[in-house]
């Protein structure tokens, strides 16, 4: 079983928005905060921000800080990642993945990646 | 806020030979919060060594980590047809540029 599950891929529009799931099917949420991680198409890893599912409160990159938004869902172990005012370069793979600080010390382990691909 | 380099960009090594990558930091790191990450095309990076040169769990010991200041390094002893791939080195919020190890 998959410890971190992720929604299906999308396709937007330059300027619409996209939210991405990622629910928790192994571990408890209770000692962890998830953080999410995009990688464009044969680039690198980027660090976009992290969410605590108790409280629900989040602390984002500065380049996505004012698009951004990371939330707890309503059912158990599951949080959102939405991003805004999309452009052709948000173009990317999505990771969920769980870190047992705020500071992202380590990631481990990642959920299987959501592809958003911004087209007109 | 620190930059890290990583070096070779590509490796090609036969496998059973040992594998050396570098990652370089900016300016000197305090703290012992590097990670290394191995990341399989069409897959999820997966954690391989944490604060500096910690083994995540699961992993076999051919894989070392070391380092300190700004000099920090994995080396996969005897790499395995698995482990051609991409690396990426983390420190918090920053990760490297990457080292692909590719076969010879």
């Amino acid at each position: 079983q998959v410890p971190l599950v992720q929604s299906g891929a999308e396709v937007r529009r330059p300027g619409a928005s996209v939210k991405i799931s990622c629910k928790a099917t192994q571990y408890s949420f209770t000692n962890y905060y998830i953080h999410w991680v995009r990688q464009a198409p044969g680039q690198g890893l980027e660090w976009m921000g992290v969410v605590n599912p108790r409280s629900g409160s989040a602390t984002y990159a500065p380049r996505f800080q004012d698009r951004v938004t990371m939330t707890r869902g309503s059912s158990p172990s599951t949080v959102y990642m939405e991003l805004n005012s999309l452009r052709s370069d948000d173009t990317a793979k999505y990771f969920c993945t769980f870190c047992p600080s705020t500071s992202p010390t380590w990631l481990n382990p990642w959920g299987q990646g959501t592809q958003v691909i911004v087209s007109s | 806020e620190v930059v890290l380099t990583q070096s070779p960009g590509t490796l090609s090594v036969s496998p059973g030979e040992r594998a050396t990558l570098s990652c370089r930091a900016s300016q000197s790191i305090t703290s012992s919060d590097v990670a290394w990450y191995r990341q399989k095309s069409g897959q999820a990076p997966r954690l391989l060594i944490y604060g500096t040169s910690n083994r995540a769990t699961g992993i076999p010991d051919r894989f070392g980590g070391s380092g300190s200041g700004t000099a920090f390094t994995l080396v996969i002893n005897a790499v395995e047809p698995e482990d051609f791939a991409v690396y990426y080195c983390q420190l918090l919020t920053t990760f490297g540029p990457g080292t692909r190890v590719d076969i010879k």
